[in-house]
């Protein structure tokens, strides 16, 4: 059964610091997602990552894969505010005939003044 | 707007009940996936259709069954509504079976069971 978990669950920054949520997975797969979710709403995609060594910048955001570590990073630099929210990964396995995500615990994000 | 669209946004009922959430995908998607979000469990797969068809199966109960409709929509049926089936329901679509273009996530069904 394949396991996702996060790290860590819960996270306490200071603006303008850099941190990075660390995504281990348990079986093989060359897929990964990351997604952002505020409180009661949906979930929100920034990035899909698709291979080993893939890496992907989206402004203070930017996501990496290692498939032989069963790896994923987020790492945020310089934070503000708005980037206070819950960070999911997910990592996709592909079955006979379909596919499936399955996610992490998440990783609740507050980004103080 | 992801282009997903989930009826209604909020449910309220009683336990024993059985109601109908609904899910329209991103035009040209072929993939429905439903996941439930709670407390507890966190995200869970449902259940995963493609052109209508199921394609995979996660720890969905026996109370709870899917289906999805010639024009791409999906329904979720739940039935016998007890009180831990109270949580955020997602439906997701993807224009493919294996996600290589990424899922996009519905604004979600809130369900409260009383």
């Amino acid at each position: 059964e394949l396991k996702v978990e996060q790290n860590p669950l819960f996270l306490s920054m200071q603006e303008g610091k850099n941190y990075t949520i660390y995504c281990n997975y348990s079986t093989t797969s060359d897929r990964l997602y990351w997604y952002r979710q505020d409180p009661g709403k949906s979930l929100e995609s920034l990035f899909v990552l698709l291979s080993n060594g893939a890496v992907k910048q989206e402004g203070r955001l930017m996501a990496s894969l290692d498939t032989k570590a069963r790896l994923s990073t987020l790492h945020i630099t310089a934070a503000v505010h708005d980037l206070s929210a819950t960070y999911f990964c997910a990592v996709a396995r592909r079955e006979t005939s379909g596919s499936r995500l399955t996610f992490g615990e998440g990783t609740q994000l507050t980004v103080n003044p | 707007d992801s282009g997903v669209t989930q009826t209604p946004k909020h449910l309220i009922t009683a336990t024993g009940q059985r109601v109908t959430l609904r899910c329209s995908p991103r035009s040209g998607d072929l993939s429905v996936y439903w996941y439930q979000q709670s407390l507890d469990q966190g995200l869970q797969f449902l259940i995963q259709y493609y052109n209508g068809e199921e394609r995979a199966k996660g720890n969905i109960l026996e109370r709870f069954s899917a289906q999805q409709f010639p024009d791409l929509h999906s329904e979720l049926n739940l039935s016998s509504l007890e009180l831990g089936d109270s949580a955020l329901y997602f439906c997701a679509s993807s224009p493919e079976i294996g996600g290589s273009y990424g899922y996009t996530f519905g604004s979600g069904t809130r369900l409260t069971v009383v």
